[in-house]
């Protein structure tokens, strides 16, 4: 059975950090890109970034551009979101997902981000 | 304001044919695939189309997918009122170097 469960998310200030996890199993992990995708409270549903399968591809929507990190870890079937500089918009839940691609596509529960003083 | 133009609503009643359109440009629909999501509240994504008119095993043949130049097409044929939901097309950007989503269109059955 494919798996991702997302963690790492919470109750953050604006400015803070915080580093979102993703731990993958079912699936040839190292054979996909894959992404970030979020969800704001009420709204519709926005591409984060991305990773090529060896790491060596990253790319991001402008928004979280200089203050968000995709990366992975092939050797533990895991992704990470490494966010920085965090805004109140920045608020949402966070799915990992792999995206259309050989003919799959898999997704995690999500895991919700606020960004509040 | 979304890359991708969808309508925010669509209806229809049960058994009914309704379509929700997903409106691009060249450097996206125009040169790629667009995939279909349905969401219900509380719950991630489920993939409906990909490469633009296939459908995965175990979504039922009431789906169906095109596209044609910079835009494309959901169509949901006998709709049930458990396909009362969100509907989100995606397709890569070449000139952002990204995926892109569109708005969503809430169905209301």
């Amino acid at each position: 059975e494919v798996q991702l469960v997302e963690s790492g998310g919470g109750l953050v200030q604006p400015g803070g950090s915080l580093r979102l996890s993703c731990a993958a199993s079912g699936f040839s992990f190292s054979s996909y890109w894959m992404s970030w995708v979020r969800q704001a409270p009420g709204k519709g549903l926005e591409w984060v970034a991305n990773i090529k399968e060896d790491g060596s591809k990253k790319y991001y929507v402008d928004s979280v551009k200089g203050r968000f990190t995709i990366s992975r870890d092939n050797a533990k079937n895991s992704l990470y979101l490494q966010m920085n500089s965090l805004r109140a918009e920045d608020t949402a839940v966070y799915y990992c997902a792999s995206l259309p691609q050989h003919g799959s596509d898999y997704w995690g529960q999500g895991t919700l981000v606020t960004v509040s003083s | 304001q979304s890359v991708l133009t969808q309508p925010p609503s669509a209806s229809g009643t049960p058994g009914q044919r309704v379509t929700i359109s997903c409106s691009g440009s060249s450097s996206n629909i125009g040169r790629n695939n667009v995939n279909w999501y349905q969401q219900f509240p509380g719950t991630a994504p489920k993939l409906l189309i990909y490469s633009s008119d296939q459908r995965p095993s175990g979504v039922p043949d009431r789906f169906s997918g095109s596209k044609s130049g910079t835009s494309a097409s959901l169509a949901i044929s006998g709709l049930q009122s458990e396909d009362e939901a969100d509907y989100y097309c995606l397709a890569r950007d070449d000139s952002l170097g990204a995926w892109v989503f569109g708005g969503g269109t809430k169905l209301t059955v």
